[in-house]
């Protein structure tokens, strides 16, 4: 079955260390983004990447950092720097960014902060 | 900027009762439009979109038409069940460059009672 996945399901970390999220998809999508989900909050992006070695910050991007070596992973970095790193953290993928493209969505990673 | 608004939750129903969820948006030109909803703990999955005015995008006895008049695509359904209790999100998304990053709007929890 095709789709994204990502790991692992909860993470917990304590502060002052960097953690990376895994992303995964085999859609064969050439773009990928990172969203963070806080409660009772829509979401907001991170990171997109259209191709492979390309991403573009969006528009939270701070303490985060991302890589796209391979067209199926996407990983993402959350840095001692950020801030407030406890969050729901989803990863999607579209064929493009076709504004009619639609982005389909992994079951995300929660990260806590200790 | 593009921005969307939605209504509020959370919203409780009785099985078999008539949803509507209001979304309006703001934007330039004319994006596509997006329904999601979220189950607890799982990621985002696509319930329906519209990509042009006056379209009409439907999945699951679930509802939308792109109102280019009153900037609005609200969702309806008409008969909903215990299993449609979940939030969610309206979305659009635009052209080019950061204007086709999606925008979600905060989300809607519905909960739906026996």
């Amino acid at each position: 079955d095709g789709g994204i996945t990502q790991s692992p399901k909860y993470l917990f970390r304590k502060e002052g260390q960097n953690v990376t999220l895994s992303c995964e998809q085999n859609l064969n999508h050439d773009a990928m983004y990172w969203y963070r989900q806080d409660p009772g909050q829509g979401l907001r992006l991170i990171y997109y990447s259209q191709i492979v070695n390309d991403f573009q910050k969006g528009d939270i991007a701070e303490g985060y950092s991302v890589s796209r070596e391979k067209k199926e992973s996407f990983p993402l970095t959350v840095t001692s720097a950020q801030k407030n790193p406890t969050a729901f953290y989803l990863c999607a993928s579209s064929i493009d960014r076709g504004y009619t493209d639609t982005q389909y969505f992994g079951p995300g990673t929660r990260l806590t902060v200790l | 900027g593009n921005s969307v608004t939605q209504m509020e939750g959370p919203v409780t129903l009785s099985e078999e009762a008539f949803l509507t969820i209001n979304c309006t948006y703001t934007a330039t030109g004319y994006p596509s439009l997006f329904w999601y909803v979220q189950y607890p703990g799982e990621g985002l999955q696509l319930l329906l979109k519209a990509t042009k005015a006056d379209d009409k995008g439907s999945n699951k006895g679930f509802e939308a038409t792109y109102r280019k008049e009153t900037t609005s695509f609200h969702l309806e359904k008409g008969s909903v069940q215990v299993s449609d209790s979940a939030v969610y999100f309206c979305a659009l998304r635009g052209y080019g460059g950061s204007q086709g990053n999606l925008i979600f709007g905060k989300g809607t929890k519905l909960s739906v009672k026996p």
